[in-house]
């Protein structure tokens, strides 16, 4: 499996700020995605990242609030924009190698806005 | 009703025990699904993955998919205090990475 890492592991930040988060993957990967994972609460998919093109999102989730980039097959970052307190959650970057197999997940970021 | 349907726990066990870890789905048309452990401050590790209905063994662990009753199982044999962890059930269509996850089951064994 590839090995995903997460930059930053948590962060406490400000409302109204914006916090920028990096996945780094070992090996080159045909999908990249985001999820959310709130306290109580299954992950949630927030998008998927596309090489080269505008990330896909799910219901609930906006450009605006959520852009993403992919630059290349083993990197992506997610922002969170405008930070509330109800942005405090588990940020999880996660890839899929292949079609219609198992996704493997980072060691998550945690994000706390005070 | 959500798509997936999980005990949250905690379920608490003796060393030893089998623990039998379960959820449910309404989605008919789902065909692939994942048990994946995630420990404290950790990010979800895949434990298991199955295609359709049938059972899937890997060493102390047991996946079972009974599309039939829309359930979905994960048995852990002779249970170890290291497999105290919380375990989320995962499924998915057929052509799609989006997997819709279960709130997640909190085990503990007890040494």
């Amino acid at each position: 499996s590839a090995v995903i890492s997460q930059k930053p592991s948590r962060d406490i930040c400000q409302r109204g700020t914006s916090l920028t988060i990096q996945c780094q993957v070992d090996s080159q990967v045909t999908m990249m995605f985001w999820y959310r994972q709130q306290p109580g609460q299954s992950l949630t998919l927030i998008a998927t990242a596309n090489q080269g093109s505008e990330a896909t999102y799910e219901s609930g989730f906006v450009i605006d609030k959520f852009p993403i980039s992919r630059p290349n097959l083993t990197f992506s970052t997610l922002t969170v924009s405008n930070m509330s307190p109800e942005d405090s959650s588990i940020y999880l970057c996660s890839v899929g190698q292949g079609l219609y197999t198992e996704a493997f997940f980072g060691q998550g970021t945690r994000l706390t806005v005070v | 009703q959500k798509e997936v349907e999980q005990d949250p726990g905690p379920l608490s066990v003796p060393e030893g025990a089998i623990v039998s870890l379960n959820c449910t789905y309404s989605n008919s048309a789902f065909q692939y699904f994942m048990w994946y452990r995630q420990y404290s401050r950790k990010g979800p590790e895949l434990l298991m993955y199955t295609y359709s209905s049938g059972n899937k063994e890997d060493g102390r662990f047991t996946a079972q998919v009974d599309k039939s009753s829309k359930y979905i199982s994960l048995f852990i044999r002779d249970s170890q205090p290291s497999d105290s962890a919380t375990y989320l059930c995962a499924a998915t269509t057929s052509g799609t990475y989006k997997y819709i996850f279960g709130t997640g089951t909190r085990l503990k064994v007890l040494a």
